[in-house]
This record gives C-alpha cells, structure tokens and sequence, in this order.
C-alpha cells in the first residue's frame, strides 16, 4: 500500500498570511505514460464532508477559490493557501489515486494563529 | 443539484450484517464511478472500496475484502454496500462518493453526508 504522510500534523497561520501544508508518498505517484500525479487535496470543515480541493497534484476544482494552489511531482507534494481567510479553518487531506487501496494522508488541522 | 443521500446505517451486532444505500441525484449516475469511504468520528478518512461505472470492476480495502461488497443499480441510481461478519472497529461514519472519472479511481469530487454504523454488543 501506498503511504501518505502529511506535516505539520498541525498549523496556526494568521489570517491573510500563507499557509503551508506538506504530504509525502512512501512511492512515485507520478503516471509516466501521462506524465500525471494521482494526488488530490480535500478540505474538511467540523460537521462536514469533505470537499475536493485539487487534483492532478494542482488542478483546481471548480468553484474553488484561487487562493489554493497544489503544486509537487512524483512523491513530494504541497497545498498552500496564499492568504488565510477565517473560513479556511478545516482539517486538509491528501489522497493518492494512483493505486488500490486509494489512501488519505492522517490529515492536518489548520487554525488562526 | 448534484446530491447523494446514504441510508441504512444504525446499530448493530458483531457478525451480522447490513446493507448502506446510496441514492444519487442531480448527474447521470451510470457515467461515473462510485466509491464508500468511511471515518470514525475525529479521526482520519478511510478508503473501504470503489465500483467503476458498468461494474465490470470493483476494489475493496484488505480491512473489508471477504467481509464487504460493493454494488450498484444504474437503473436505479444506487449504491450499495454490503457488510457481513461485522466488527467493533468498522464503526464509523460511512460516505457515498462520486469519481469525477468512469475508471475506478480519480478524484472524488462529490461526498454525501453519510451514515452511521456502530457496531456493538
């Protein structure tokens, strides 16, 4: 299986300031035969689902705010918010889809500093 | 709207079974692949398995192989999740999810707001 590990496993970020989210794949999740990352962020809020963010490591979804950007290749990947907003606050979760089982990170919960 | 409302969930023995419902609105069902994803509450999410969009392919996690199986009725606009020999650690909270692919994985792009199993004695 692969393994999804994300840091910090926590992070307080002023608001309008960036935040930085981090996850690492224990394989290459990089396709070669399209040159894909099978990488995807989500954004869960307490009480809630979760909402995807990006996929293909940083194609946005629609509808998402341009704030969020997801960047990386092969095992190194990153979610970053530009400029913290107060409704950003959520626990964030990077997904490999490159192969079963199609594994989470641990998550990281992001706060107002 | 796109919509997907899970059913059946509730409180159960160990080593019985359950079946969750997945009934989806809003987007043509049989062009997608579907998937249940599970959380035990304040914890992390769990992949427990994905169908494609004809189901001529399924995945189960190693956690539910044997034990769980996935189905759907695109005639119906449904999705199914059969659990047998239930456990105390499949309590969780149990999600309907839409693929933004037909194959069986891509990205999830639709969450419904899921139902809960509690699995207890």
């Amino acid at each position: 299986d692969i393994v999804m590990t994300q840091s910090p496993d926590s992070l307080a970020v002023s608001l309008g300031e960036r935040a930085t989210i981090n996850c690492r794949s224990s394989q290459s999740v990089l396709y070669s035969y399209n040159n894909k990352n099978y990488v995807a962020w989500y954004q869960q809020k307490a009480g809630q689902p979760p909402k995807l963010l990006t996929y293909w490591a940083s194609t946005r979804q629609s509808g998402v705010p341009d704030r969020f950007s997801g960047s990386g290749s092969g095992t190194d990947f990153t979610l970053t918010i530009s400029s913290l907003q107060a409704e950003d606050v959520a626990v964030y979760y990077c997904q490999q889809y490159y192969s079963s089982p199609y594994t989470f990170g641990q998550g990281t919960k992001l706060e107002i500093k | 709207e796109v919509q997907l409302v899970e059913s059946g969930g509730g409180l159960e023995q160990p080593g019985r079974s359950l079946r969750l419902s997945c009934a989806a609105s809003g987007f043509t069902f049989g062009d997608y692949a579907m998937h249940w994803v599970r959380q035990v509450p304040g914890k992390g999410l769990e992949w427990v398995a994905g169908i494609n969009w004809i189901s001529g392919i399924s995945a189960h996690a190693d956690s539910v192989k044997g034990r769980f199986t996935i189905t759907r009725d695109n005639a119906k606009n449904s999705l199914f999740l059969h659990m047998s020999s239930l456990r105390p650690e499949d309590t969780a909270l149990y999600y309907c999810v839409k693929d933004i692919s037909s194959g069986l994985s891509e990205a999830f792009d639709i969450w419904g707001q899921g139902t809960m199993v509690t699995v207890s004695s």
